[in-house]
C-alpha cells in the first residue's frame, strides 16, 4: 500500500534562517505530488506541485521554493524564512492518471517562524 | 476570481441528529466537488467525489449533494457520532487544481 512521510513533524526557526521540509511517498510510481500551506483556521492554499522528476509549477509567488530530485521526493524550500511562512505545511500526492483527483495527504509539519 | 464559502461557524449538534454541511461557490462551473476531513494536526482525509452530472452521491452515513445551477454542495452526515466532530472542507476542481474551501468544524455532543 502507498504511504506518504513529512518531516519533521515540527519546526521552530528563526526569522531570516533557511528551510527544508521533505516529503516522500512509498508504494507507487510517478506520482503528481504537491505543497500545500494552511494557515490558523483556513483553507489550503496550494503553493507547488509536480508531474514529474524536476518539473515544478509554482501557484503562488513567494519566498518559497520547491524541488524534485527524484521520482518520490519532494521537497520544500526557503533561503531567508519570513514571519508570514509560519503555518502547516501538508503534502500530497495522487496517481499520475487521475491529475488532480483524489488527494492523499501527509501528516504535516508545523513550522512556527519566530 | 474564484471564491468557495462554507459556513464559517462552527457547527454544534446532538449525537444522533443529520448534520448537514454548506459548501457555496461563485464564478466557475467544476468538473468535479470533494469533500475531506481533517482532524486537528493532521493531514485532510478524503471522503467523498461528486461529478458536476451528479447530483447526489453516498457512502454509509455520509450523502453529497452536487446543484451546479445554485453552485452548492450539501454534506450530510446522518446518524451522528461523537467520533464525526472534526474539520470538514470541501474542494472544486478548477483548471486541473483542487481549490480548498475553509472549512466548517462540526462538534457533536453526545
Amino acid at each position: 500500500s502507498q504511504t506518504i512521510h513529512q518531516w519533521p513533524a515540527t519546526l521552530v526557526q528563526p526569522v531570516g534562517s533557511p528551510l527544508s521540509l521533505e516529503c516522500t511517498v512509498e508504494g507507487t510510481s510517478n506520482p503528481n505530488l504537491y505543497w500545500y500551506r494552511q494557515a490558523a483556521g483556513r483553507g489550503l492554499q496550494l503553493l507547488f506541485y509536480s508531474v514529474g522528476i524536476g518539473q515544478i509549477s509554482s501557484e503562488v509567488p513567494q519566498n518559497l521554493s520547491a524541488s524534485r530530485p527524484q521520482d518520490r521526493q519532494f521537497i520544500l524550500s526557503s533561503k531567508k524564512l519570513l514571519l508570514s511562512d509560519s503555518g502547516f505545511y501538508l503534502c500530497a500526492w495522487n496517481p499520475l492518471t487521475e491529475l488532480q483527483e483524489t488527494q492523499y495527504f501527509g501528516p504535516g509539519t508545523r513550522l512556527l517562524v519566530l | 476570481s474564484q471564491k468557495i464559502e462554507q459556513n464559517s461557524e462552527a457547527l454544534n449538534i446532538q449525537e444522533g441528529k443529520t448534520a448537514t454541511l454548506t459548501c457555496n461557490y461563485t464564478n466557475y462551473s467544476p468538473a468535479y466537488l470533494q469533500w475531506y476531513r481533517q482532524d486537528p494536526g493532521r493531514g485532510p482525509v478524503f471522503l467523498l467525489l461528486i461529478r458536476e452530472n451528479e447530483k447526489e452521491k453516498r457512502k454509509e452515513r455520509l450523502k453529497v449533494t452536487f446543484d451546479t445551477t445554485l453552485k452548492q454542495s450539501l454534506f450530510h452526515i446522518t446518524a451522528s457520532q461523537p467520533a464525526d466532530s472534526a474539520t470538514y472542507l470541501c474542494a472544486l476542481e478548477r483548471g486541473g487544481k483542487l481549490i480548498f474551501g475553509q472549512g466548517t468544524e462540526l462538534s457533536v455532543k453526545p
